[in-house]
């Protein structure tokens, strides 16, 4: 069955350092995967988008790699500050319907 | 303005109550959808509208009726609810439903209890 894996846990990390996140899928193909971020009781809001030819997007202090091999794509967040602090869901569409799906999330808590 | 409103932002009701969830978009998007959201769980696709016609219904309960009375507002009808719809319900839209364009522009939420 198709699933997307992001790491339950909580990633704790200092201000300043580089946050890394993961979302892991399995028997997808898509031809886009998407980041969110979410505030607690609030809708997400689309951060980056990257296509299934891409390997890498940047935006300011995100980064976003895309491996259709490993089926696997990796959020950074440089230079993290306490207001990145957010839950950050993956999303990526389901092949035969171009509504994406999403991921649990993953929070991410910045302490200064 | 890219911004989705969603009222109320609150709502309690009985599960003998009727209600009604409003989403409003002016982007001139054509892809609308409701999502409903459990605390820790992903968002789940409920409805989308494509062009003012309903495109997708995820097999949700009739107690839920969905429209859209024009392109820029979609309502969500509640009748006869359960505990268990108690979540966050989420409208979005996009500018359309193909692969033209996949960034959805979410409203804030209206998070219902059902008692």
């Amino acid at each position: 069955s198709q699933k997307i894996e992001q790491n339950s846990e909580a990633l704790n990390i200092q201000e300043g350092k580089t946050a890394t996140l993961t979302c892991n899928y399995t028997n997808y193909s898509p031809a886009y995967l998407q980041w969110y971020r979410q505030d607690p009781g609030r809708g997400p809001v689309f951060l980056l988008l990257i296509r299934e030819n891409e390997k890498e997007k940047r935006k300011e202090r995100l980064k976003v790699t895309f491996d259709t091999t490993l089926k696997q794509s990796l959020f950074h967040i440089t230079a993290s500050q306490p207001a990145d602090s957010a839950t950050y869901l993956c999303a990526l569409d389901s092949g035969g319907s171009y509504i994406p799906t999403f991921g649990r999330g993953t929070s991410l808590i910045v302490h200064p | 303005d890219t911004e989705v409103t969603q009222t109320p932002k609150h709502l309690v009701m009985g599960m003998t109550n009727k209600k009604s969830l409003k989403c409003e978009q002016h982007m001139g998007h054509r892809a609308m959808y409701w999502y409903k959201q459990k605390a820790k769980k992903p968002p789940e696709l409920m409805f989308v509208y494509s062009y003012e016609k309903l495109s997708i219904n995820e097999s949700v309960p009739s107690r839920f009726s969905p429209e859209c009375p024009n392109s820029s507002l979609l309502n969500l009808h509640l009748h006869a609810l359960q505990p268990e719809d108690s979540a966050l319900y989420l409208c979005a839209s996009s500018q359309t439903m193909d692969r033209s364009s996949y960034e959805q522009y979410f409203g804030p939420g209206t998070r219902l209890t059902v008692t």
